[in-house]
């Protein structure tokens, strides 16, 4: 099945700094890709969804000013934490979709584990 | 917003089956999955169904769906140690809802 890779798998921070967290569709082109967000034993919330090209829709409740969204390819998706905090520390995993291709699935990436001190 | 449910919890012994069960409200659900997710790794895609099928079978794996309940269950054969993992039902139409995940525990 088709391939989405995530960058880093691991990153500790320092509060106040800013982190990037890159979503790569790997023999696939992404139409469309999903950032969602896993507390530690609950389920995966949906961030926001972006459209290459265009800027993201974010569900509400998400700060768009802190999560910063980058679709410029349809292979990389990009979320950048903005002045991360404590509260910000969570598990991050980016989904994919070419949306010109009729099919039922969503492709998952492994996740970035994001702890800031 | 539309919901997915699922009973957090399940233990069973190695060899019996397991039965994880999910329910959904959106009736207009296209497609619906079930994941599994291993501690610190990203969601792997089990099986999924078709929302106009009742039932799926895959290997060990046997997925039901009572459309009128809004009912969706996955069912693992001869369970094994290794099937130990949270498993998670999503549902689509247009985004994909997740429930909160069921902790499969299998003890030898």
């Amino acid at each position: 099945g088709a391939v989405v890779s995530q960058h880093p798998s691991r990153v500790i921070c320092k509060s106040g700094t800013s982190v990037k967290i890159e979503c790569r569709s790997l023999d696939f082109q992404a139409t469309t890709m999903f950032w969602y967000r896993q507390f530690p034993k609950q389920s995966l919330m949906l961030m926001a969804t972006s459209n290459e090209g265009s800027k993201a829709t974010y569900e509400q409740g998400v700060e768009k000013d802190k999560f910063l969204i980058n679709h410029a390819s349809l292979t990389l998706s990009t979320l950048t934490v903005t002045s991360a905090h404590p509260e910000d520390s969570s598990f991050y995993i980016c989904s994919a979709r070419d949306l010109r291709v009729p099919t039922y699935e969503q492709y998952f990436g492994p996740g970035t584990r994001l702890t800031v001190t | 917003g539309e919901d997915v449910e699922q009973s957090l919890f399940l233990s069973v012994r190695e060899g019996d089956s397991s039965v994880i069960n999910c329910t959904y409200t959106d009736s207009s659900s296209t497609y619906l999955y079930w994941y599994k997710q291993e501690p610190g790794a990203g969601l792997q895609l089990l099986t999924y169904i078709f929302s106009n099928m009742d039932m799926k079978q895959d290997q060990r794996l046997t997925v039901l769906l009572n459309k009128k309940d809004k009912h969706l269950s996955l069912r693992i054969a001869d369970t094994q140690t290794g099937d130990s993992a949270i498993y998670f039902c999503a549902e689509k139409n247009n985004d994909m809802r997740f429930g909160a995940g069921t902790r499969l525990t299998v003890k030898p």
